[in-house]
């Protein structure tokens, strides 16, 4: 059975702290890892990742798959409040369809 | 570019109601899905189109839950009758290709 985990399941930080997401994934196969940030009700795209150890970042949100590992981490840098959301991992598996995880719900208190 | 459309944005029914949710996707996007998000979970599939025809089905609970998008563009999902556990937000998404899906703003649904 496909599996997504992200941890932690939540996080509460401080406006500048950096902060960092995890994801394991075991699925039967894989094509990409994508992360999205879901604030309120619909996610929005943030990275997709296919090959190991290239990192890809924008502003202060940062990602990196490890297909060894079978893992990936978003980094965010200087959080702000407007990063409080819930970060889903997921993951594009042969069936042609996302396996989500169940998300980290991030809190960044001023 | 307008994004992807869902109404209504809230429901509330009584179990054993029948409910139905609308969705149109971005212009052009031929793939479309519905994914049922329980509170604290992430989204689970339940049905993928392509153009008007189905892709995966596997995880659409076909006892109560049924879904269309007859002319390749708008879909409705219907839950007759809905149960407890049904309560979820409902969130449809439309993408060109597969990691590049856009979702819309979702359904709350509430059983009682």
């Amino acid at each position: 059975e496909d599996k997504v985990v992200q941890s932690p399941l939540s996080l509460v930080v401080h406006e500048g702290d950096t902060v960092t997401l995890n994801c394991s994934y075991e699925v039967t196969n894989f094509r990409s890892l994508l992360w999205y940030k879901q604030e309120k009700k619909a996610p929005t795209f943030l990275f997709m990742l296919t090959s190991s150890g290239i990192e890809k970042k924008s502003g202060r949100l940062s990602s990196i798959l490890d297909k060894k590992e079978l893992s990936s981490i978003l980094n965010i840098t200087a959080t702000q409040t407007g990063d409080s959301a819930i970060y889903l991992c997921a993951v594009e598996t042969g069936a042609n369809n996302l396996f989500f995880g169940t998300g980290t719900r991030l809190t960044v208190i001023p | 570019e307008a994004g992807v459309a869902q109404s209504p944005r809230y429901k509330i029914i009584e179990k054993r109601q029948s409910v139905a949710f609308w969705c149109n996707p971005i212009s052009g996007h031929a793939t479309l899905y519905w994914y049922q998000q329980i509170l604290g979970q992430g989204p689970k599939l339940l049905i993928q189109f392509q153009n008007n025809g189905v892709v995966d089905d596997s995880q659409l609970p076909k006892d109560r839950f049924s879904a269309e998008r007859l002319k390749g563009v708008d879909s409705t999902l219907k839950i007759q009758p809905a149960k407890l556990e049904d309560s979820a937000v409902y969130l449809c998404a439309s993408s060109l290709m597969i990691n590049t899906q856009y979702f819309g703003p979702g359904t709350r649904l509430t059983v009682l």
